[in-house]
């Protein structure tokens, strides 16, 4: 079973500082996505990554999938408070073309105005 | 993306009963999944609903506990039967596809066990 790992679990900053968020795994994953959660919504995708080395922006969001495809990171730059959530991580499950994706552990963040 | 609507939105029962939760997609969808995501935690797959046959459980997860139909490809059902309070969660049903099989989200039933 693959697992994912995200560091780190809670981060409290102020408006306008910025952070990253890592998501790591001893295994290979062919893509990774980051998801983003608010209290009482289900997930919402943020970005799919699928090349190893793989940078991709979104607003103020940079996510960028490591060589190897074993890790994931995300940084926000200027954080604001709407930025607050679960932010997740998670990647396809590689056993057989099941379709089916390991979330990470989660990174709780809340942005202070 | 398909958009995906679930019923109810929550609910609170007592310990014992059983609940019914079902997912709409608005159109049809090859792959279907129920998760849970208890407080304050991350997502568990629980199974993937197969059309017309048996839904896949994952480890910790069994047909008893957690029956699942798949009558066609845009509708799903979850029962949590026997509840104890510890099945208190959120449960989203998922569909995936997209050119890089994304899986996206229904908006989730929130349950209470009494």
């Amino acid at each position: 079973t693959q697992l994912l790992e995200q560091s780190p679990q809670f981060l409290s900053i102020q408006e306008g500082e910025n952070l990253t968020v890592y998501c790591n795994s001893s295994s290979v994953f062919s893509s990774l996505q980051w998801y983003r959660q608010e209290p009482g919504e289900g997930p919402v995708l943020l970005v799919t990554v699928v090349t190893g080395g793989e940078v991709k922006k979104l607003k103020r969001l940079t996510f960028q999938f490591g060589d190897a495809r074993k890790d994931s990171s995300l940084h926000i730059t200027a954080a604001q408070p709407g930025d607050t959530g679960l932010y997740l991580c998670a990647g396809d499950d590689l056993g057989l073309g099941t379709y089916k994706y390991i979330f990470g552990t989660g990174t709780r963040l809340k942005v202070l105005a | 993306s398909a958009v995906i609507s679930q019923k109810p939105s929550r609910d609170i029962c007592q310990r014992g009963t059983s609940l019914t939760i079902q997912c709409q997609v608005d159109s049809q969808v090859t792959m279907m999944f129920w998760y849970r995501q208890q407080p304050g935690q991350s997502l568990t797959l629980i199974a993937t609903a197969n059309q017309g046959s048996e839904a896949t459980y994952e480890s910790g997860f069994v047909i008893d506990k957690f029956p699942i139909s798949r009558p066609n490809l845009t509708f799903s059902t979850l029962t949590v039967s026997n509840m104890s309070p510890e099945d208190s969660s959120i449960y989203l049903c998922i569909t995936s596809g997209g050119k890089y099989n994304e899986q996206f989200f229904g908006p989730g039933t929130r349950l209470t066990v009494l």
